[in-house]
């Protein structure tokens, strides 16, 4: 099976501290994402990323940057945190022998305070 | 990429067959119909998605109409653990980065 680990499944931060938020799957796939996901709002698509080093925004990229210096692992930081950015942050990878289809992590619920 | 549309919410009997519904009335010929559900406070899980021939898992089953326009999930014998928010998806193949995830359906299955 997929696995799709995030880090951190609950954490509460201050604003303007810097955040990362860590993501490691173990399918060797190229691709890997980051969603936020709003009551109301649905999942919106941050940054994604095909291949190591290599990250294109997504549809909310403000706030946000991203890391990918391995291939199995994807990083979001938020380099100052505020409130707004209280959120649930979900990864998700895909790719490899199955192009068709990307598996989600549990998700991480970011309080900003 | 096509938008889809299913109802807010649904009602089974555990045991019965869930039957949930999407319509994506303007697909295109490479456009794959996708279905996730999401358990509250969980990352999604992904289920099943098809082409033009209806497909089957150990999860569920997809039907989709001979004009593609329209689909249905169909989860054979409904357990209170498959309550979630089932999602349907449209994506054409070259748009991998571009799953757009609507409001869903709220399943609720019922003792």
């Amino acid at each position: 099976d997929v696995k799709v680990t995030q880090s951190s499944r609950y954490l509460v931060k201050r604003t303007g501290e810097k955040v990362f938020l860590e993501c490691v799957q173990d399918m060797d796939h190229e691709n890997m994402f980051w969603y936020r996901q709003d009551p109301g709002l649905g999942l919106r698509l941050i940054y994604f990323s095909y291949d190591v080093k290599m990250k294109e925004k997504g549809d909310i990229p403000e706030g946000y940057s991203v890391s990918r210096e391995k291939k199995e692992r994807f990083s979001l930081i938020l380099e100052s945190a505020s409130t707004n950015q209280t959120s649930m942050y979900l990864c998700a990878s895909g790719g490899g022998t199955d192009l068709n289809t990307i598996y989600f992590g549990e998700g991480s619920w970011l309080t900003v305070v | 990429d096509a938008k889809t549309t299913q109802p807010p919410s649904m009602d089974c009997a555990e045991g019965r067959a869930a039957n949930l519904p999407c319509n994506h009335s303007t697909i295109s010929g490479n456009e794959y119909v996708y279905w996730y559900r999401q358990i509250h406070s969980q990352g999604p899980q992904y289920i099943i998605h098809g082409l033009k021939n209806n497909e089957t898992n150990e999860m569920a089953s997809l039907i989709i109409t001979e004009d593609r326009k329209s689909s249905t999930l169909i989860l054979p014998h409904a357990t209170l653990r498959d309550t979630a928010v089932y999602y349907c998806i449209v994506r054409a193949v070259y748009n991998f980065n571009k799953f757009y995830f609507g409001s869903g359906t709220k399943l609720n299955v019922k003792p």
